[in-house]
This record gives C-alpha cells, structure tokens and sequence, in this order.
C-alpha cells in the first residue's frame, strides 16, 4: 500500500539533545512537509521541500534541520536550540508544490522529560 | 496576505442532528479547497476537495461541502452526524505558488 511512514509514533527527549523524527513516502510525489502542531494552534509550518535536494524555511523552522537526499525521505532533527519541542509532529506530502492536497502520516509525539 | 478563517474552534452538536463547520478564505483569485478530519492522535485524513465544477462537492463518511465564490466560504456539512464523526476538522486552500494554507481548525463534540 502507497503512504506515508512516520517513526517512531511516540519519542521522548531529555533537555540539551537533538532527536530525529523519520518520514518516508512510497507515493512518488515530489514536494514534502513538516507541520508542528500544538493544541489549539492549528498547523504550523517548520519546513517543506519542494523536490529532492531542496528545502526551505517555513513559518517556525527555528531550532529544526531537515534533509532531502532522497525523493522519499524527509527527517527532520529537532535541535537542543528548539526552546519548547514538545508536540505533535505531522510529515505530509503531495504530487506537486501547488494545487494540490497533501497526503499525511500518522505523526510523532515528541516530548521533553 | 491569504487567510483561511475557521470561525467555530468548538460546535456541540447532538447525535444524528445536522451540523456545518464554517469556514471562509480570503483571496481574490481562484483556489482550490480542502476539508480534512483528525482523529485523536493521528494524522489527517481529507475528507473533500473542490478544484473547480459543480461547487457542491460529496466526500466521504457522508460530509459535503458548498463552495461559494461569493461570499469565499467553503462550509462542511453533515445531514445526521454518529458518534464516531467527533474530530476535529481543518479547511485548506491553495492558490498558485502557495502551498496549503490552514485554518486553525473545529473541534466537532457529538452529544449523545
């Protein structure tokens, strides 16, 4: 079956380390995301690629990195200099930039212990 | 700036009564537009999309949706809602050389 794979499902991180959330899609589709979300406030925006080898800064990419070697796969490091980690973090992807809806994993809950 | 606007963050509704999720976009040229659903600690699923056509779109687990170029507003409706529709519920557009932008979403609470 085509999707999305986030892992781990659950991840728990001690203060001061940087912790990396796996996503990888078999849809073939070119453009992929990162999405924070916390209660309340929606989707957020970290990061989004819109092909493979590029990457760009979305709406709260401070204190994340990401890569994109490869058209199915998009990580993304949560850093020691992200203040407040603890979310729900969503990977999504789409066939193309625009015009277009986005297809999603089933997220990664991070939290700081 | 383009914005989608979710004006309901909760809507109480009974079981098998009728509900609409309300949501209005700003943009003075055309999109495209998404409902998608959240189950509780997971990903979200769309649920509908209007990309151009009739602007009474069907989509699954009984939900539609009137796109109303008008007024800018793409409404989620269900004629008779069950318990297992409680999610929450997030309306998206896209324009050329944007990616999605999302309303911050409905919290849909089915009373028994």
């Amino acid at each position: 079956d085509g999707g999305i794979t986030q892992s781990p499902k659950y991840l728990f991180r001690k203060e001061g380390q940087n912790v990396t959330l796996s996503c990888e899609q078999n849809l073939n589709h070119d453009a992929m995301y990162w999405y924070r979300q916390d209660p309340g406030q929606g989707l957020r925006l970290i990061y989004y690629s819109q092909i493979v080898n590029d990457f760009q800064k979305g709406d709260i990419a401070e204190g994340y990195s990401v890569s994109r070697e490869k058209k199915e796969s998009f990580p993304l490091t949560v850093t020691s200099a992200q203040k407040n980690p603890t979310a729900f973090y969503l990977c999504a992807s789409s066939i193309r930039w625009v015009n277009t809806e986005a297809f999603f994993g089933q997220g990664t809950r991070l939290t700081v212990v | 700036a383009q914005s989608v606007t979710q004006l309901d963050s909760q809507v109480p509704v009974f079981e098998e009564a009728p509900v609409e999720l309300r949501c209005n976009y700003s943009s003075s040229v055309s999109v495209y537009l998404f409902w998608y659903v959240q189950y509780p600690n997971q990903g979200l699923q769309l649920l509908l999309k209007y990309l151009s056509g009739s602007t009474l779109v069907k989509g699954i687990n009984g939900f539609e949706a009137e796109f109303n170029k008008s007024q800018t507003s793409f409404h989620l409706r269900k004629p008779s809602v069950h318990i297992s529709d409680t999610a929450e519920y997030f309306c998206a557009v896209s324009r050329s050389n944007y990616q999605l932008i999302w309303g911050a979403g409905t919290k849909l609470i089915i009373k028994p």
